[in-house]
């Protein structure tokens, strides 16, 4: 069974301190790995897919990187604006389902 | 990214009555389409998955009498939770997917069902 583990469940930084969120996963065949934005009372928003190993996708101040592990999410200079749950989900080689992490709740203070 | 439409963004309904909730991809054909369920606090639960035209395929320990899903086109998905009751009360998500089983799916701003 696909699990996906995300830490910390909540991380507070003040504006400008960088900082990562980790994504531990076990699944059989990685299909590949998701990374989403949700902000309260809304659907998760698209951020990356990463598909191999050693993989890294940038987008303004967030750049995703994969191994056959886990997965992290670096956040560079964050603004208050960058405040939201991240979500991690990967899906398996077999299947068109994602299976989700609990997510870590980002708040960057000014 | 492709736009999903999901309406009502919120509805308030009696105990024992339906709810009908939208899901429609605007800009694309979504081949596939799926159902989540929120908890506050806690992560996308899905409940069931849904091909263009074929029953859904619905998760273990969802009740697929009590939350019927219907994809009649490559467009639309409904998801009516029937008979609800106030342990129904969640927010509801859906996603709508293209093309080869790796393609991002991109989710709907969701649905706040409270039952009273």
């Amino acid at each position: 069974e696909d699990q996906v583990t995300q830490s910390p469940e909540a991380l507070r930084l003040q504006e400008g301190e960088s900082s990562s969120l980790n994504c531990s996963y076990t699944v059989s065949g990685l299909r590949g790995l998701f990374w989403y934005r949700q902000d309260p009372g809304k659907g998760p928003e698209f951020l990356f897919t990463l598909y191999s190993a050693g993989e890294e996708k940038e987008k303004e101040r967030l750049k995703a990187t994969l191994t056959k592990k886990e997965s992290f999410l670096h956040i560079t200079a964050p603004k208050p604006e960058d405040s939201a749950t991240y979500l991690c989900a990967v899906q398996e080689t077999s299947g068109s389902r994602l299976t989700f992490g609990e997510g870590t709740q980002l708040t960057v203070n000014p | 990214g492709a736009v999903v439409s999901q309406h009502p963004s919120w509805v308030i309904c009696k105990s024992g009555t339906s709810v009908k909730i939208e899901c429609r991809s605007l800009d694309f054909q979504a081949t596939t389409m799926f159902w989540y369920r929120q908890f506050p606090k806690q992560s996308l639960m899905l409940m069931a998955t849904s091909n263009e035209g074929s029953k859904a395929t619905y998760e273990q320990g969802v009740e697929k009498d009590k939350f019927l899903i219907n994809h009649a086109s490559l467009t639309l998905s409904t998801l009516t939770v029937t008979s609800a009751h106030p342990e129904d009360s969640s927010f509801y998500i859906c996603s709508a997917r293209w093309g080869a089983q790796n393609t991002e799916a991109f989710f709907g701003q969701g649905t706040r069902l409270t039952v009273v």
